[in-house]
């Protein structure tokens, strides 16, 4: 079954403009959510994570995060995208252990000048 | 600076020849990872390893065979057994391994083509 879903495979934003990627989950406990950003042939790198708490989480790079329980969603923000911002972004899902971690198909977005 | 490296960046393969892909890291991390990455299909998990001399199968072990003889390195080697080998291969660590809220960081990748 599939354990995270990125619904938007590629987007498409003007630089300045906001930005929400969107991801959902499906898992009966407690999720530990990440999400990750790769530049074109490069590795991940981590933007932010959440484990418990509060459910506004801020990452690096300007990005936030808010998960939502009751829409099984963690949704990637950032209030005014740069032209650096432009990579593929990955929702990843910590159900056991680490040795279990789901990733989605990932987000592609581009930024137009 | 501590961190993951991979070696080599780009990797070309003939078909039928075995290739050992390599991963090093000085982050004093006890886990290690190898991910598959193919187009709109995310990440898949290859093999994982908890503690030296120890690994343990992923989703999609067949046709792959990894060593941990040291804790820094994490090698992939890929068969002639691996019916689709060309892919993005991406290397990972993390603290400890075992807990879901441990972070796995990322090495920079190697790009196999079989030709």
């Amino acid at each position: 079954a599939q354990s995270v879903t990125q619904p938007d495979i590629h987007i498409t934003v003007s630089e300045g403009a906001s930005l929400e990627l969107r991801c959902n989950y499906s898992y009966g406990a407690t999720p530990y959510l990440f999400w990750y950003v790769q530049s074109p042939g490069q590795g991940l790198q981590l933007l932010l994570k959440y484990f418990s708490g509060d459910t506004l989480v801020q990452g690096i790079k300007g990005f936030e995060a808010e998960f939502k329980r009751s829409q099984s969603s963690f949704n990637l923000r950032k209030p005014s995208v740069h032209w650096s911002d432009a990579a593929e972004y990955f929702c990843a899902l910590n159900k056991y252990n680490n040795n279990d971690m789901r990733f989605g198909a990932g987000t592609r977005l581009t930024v137009k000048p | 600076d501590g961190g993951i490296t991979q070696s080599p960046k780009y990797l070309f393969r003939k078909e039928g020849q075995n290739v050992t892909l390599s991963c090093e890291q000085n982050l004093n991390h006890d886990a290690m990872y190898w991910y598959r990455q193919d187009p709109g299909q995310g990440l898949r998990l290859i093999y994982y390893s908890q503690i030296v001399n120890d690994f343990q199968k992923g989703d999609i072990a067949e046709g792959y065979s990894v060593s941990r003889e040291k804790k820094e390195s994490f090698p992939l080697t890929v068969t002639s057994a691996q019916k689709n080998p060309t892919a993005f291969y991406l290397c990972a660590s993390s603290i400890l391994g075992f807990s879901k809220t441990d972070t796995q960081y990322f090495g920079p990748g190697t790009r196999l083509t079989v030709l």
